[in-house]
């Protein structure tokens, strides 16, 4: 199973809303990122958490919220959002948290923020 | 910094051959890895180089040259279904898990 699961597929917000975007995998995989991708342009890092402990924050806004409840679960939460959030937003996985491990992509939670 | 830069667009035929180049900044160079996008979905990854020379992978190959600081993706056979971008990332040397990503090539296949 090398396969890196999303939920929700489709999210519409306000920007007082609470929202939670989920990301699963069974790999074994040790290490998760959080990455931003706006149209036609490449994926932008947000978080990495290796062995459910938060290693990377690319001075992300606070109003994103990142949480690992275990080493299969990653969780970003949202609040307070600006229509500029609207993006796609991916999920990925590997082995270690380095540089040499390829990554594997989940298939995203496109965003929109009213 | 680890700039990275790839063509924007690429334009090719079915049944041809296509090389996708991209260029980095060498320091703090540790890995070159090739990803493939279709449009709304996630980006699989295609190739990883970390030593200079030609990697095959069936239709697909990727090269790289350390020194020059210079990686091809090459498609041969080319299908439709390959239409999609293709980006081109850096793993960064000492920031775990972190990768820089170009800009991506949108390649067109067709008939």
């Amino acid at each position: 199973d090398t396969e890196v699961t999303q939920t929700p597929k489709h999210l519409v917000m306000g920007m007082t809303n609470k929202k939670s975007l989920k990301c699963e995998q069974h790999m074994g995989h040790r290490a998760m990122y959080w990455y931003k991708q706006k149209a036609k342009k490449p994926p932008e890092l947000m978080f990495v958490y290796s062995y459910e402990k938060l290693s990377i924050n690319e001075s992300v806004p606070s109003r994103f919220s990142p949480e690992c409840p275990n080493s299969s679960l990653l969780n970003l939460h949202l609040h307070a959002l600006q229509p500029e959030d609207s993006a796609l937003y991916l999920c990925a996985s590997s082995q270690e948290r380095r540089e040499t491990y390829e990554q594997y992509f989940g298939p995203g939670t496109r965003l929109t923020v009213t | 910094g680890q700039n990275i830069d790839q063509p924007t667009e690429m334009t090719a035929t079915e049944g041809a051959i296509v090389q996708i180049n991209c260029t980095y900044q060498t320091s703090g160079f540790n890995g070159l890895f090739w990803y493939q996008q279709h449009a709304g979905e996630a980006p699989t990854f295609l190739s990883y180089n970390v030593l200079d020379g030609l990697e095959e992978k069936g239709r697909f190959s990727s090269f790289l040259s350390r020194s020059k600081g210079y990686s091809y993706l090459l498609l041969k056979e080319l299908q439709m279904k390959d239409s999609a971008s293709y980006l081109c990332a850096n793993g960064v040397y000492n920031q775990g898990g972190k990768l820089i990503f170009g800009q991506g090539t949108e390649l067109s296949v067709k008939p």
